[in-house]
């Protein structure tokens, strides 16, 4: 079983649509998670943390379910500039490094 | 406001040639990493540099061999390119992973031909 895994997609979605992925992980002791944003061809950048509480950032809201193992991320009101792979991302429990799904691809269209 | 420097950007071997993959940060960053990323697989991790002094293996360290070089450089090495080392090659850092993430830098893209 890998480590985080996700749905790859892809999500082929109108401008407008409202928009969920969703992402489970192995570790229980994880303690911190993200969603990163890769556009084609670039570097993953960090899109946001995700928090116990569940914490939104403009159009884009992230959920945690520890119990579950369960990461979300709902993106309201789509736009083309939304376009790109989405990685959950985990801690590898009481360590520096971060462990990567393979990502979902989400194309936006017109 | 340069973040994370990776050089080169593209560079094609032939089998069996070796050649050095540089990173640069300057942010202060303690910790520092090598990804390699795959279709269908992801980012895999080649090796870390959790401070200055220290080099551990990732998920995938066959085939490379790293140097931290100071606080700032953190360099790859492939001593005898392999076709199975085609990838696209990305840089981090981070100064608090729990809290902060890494930043990349835009990736090496290498072909061993």
């Amino acid at each position: 079983r890998k480590e985080v895994e996700q749905d790859p997609g892809p999500f082929n979605v109108p401008e407008g649509a409202t928009v969920a992925f969703n992402c489970t992980y192995s570790n229980s002791a994880s303690q911190s998670f993200f969603w990163y944003r890769q556009d084609c061809r670039k570097e993953p950048k960090l899109l946001m943390s995700v928090y116990s509480s569940g914490n939104e950032d403009g159009r884009f809201t992230a959920q945690l379910n520890r119990a579950s193992q369960y990461i979300s991320l709902l993106i309201r009101d789509s736009k083309l500039s939304d376009s790109a792979t989405y990685l959950c991302v985990v801690n590898g429990g009481a360590t520096n490094k971060l462990i990567f799904g393979t990502g979902t691809l989400l194309a936006v269209q017109p | 406001n340069a973040g994370v420097t990776q050089t080169p950007k593209f560079q094609v071997l032939k089998t069996g040639q070796s050649m050095t993959l540089q990173c640069a940060q300057d942010m202060n960053h303690n910790s520092m990493y090598w990804y390699r990323q795959d279709p269908g697989m992801g980012l895999r991790l080649i090796y870390y540099s959790a401070s200055e002094g220290t080099t551990d293996k990732g998920e995938v360290p066959n085939g490379y061999n790293v140097s931290r070089l100071n606080k700032r450089e953190f360099s790859l090495r492939l001593e005898s390119a392999a076709p199975s080392q085609t990838s696209v090659y990305f840089c981090a850092s981070s100064e608090g992973v729990s809290v902060y993430g890494y930043t990349f830098g835009s990736g090496t893209r290498l072909t061993v031909v």
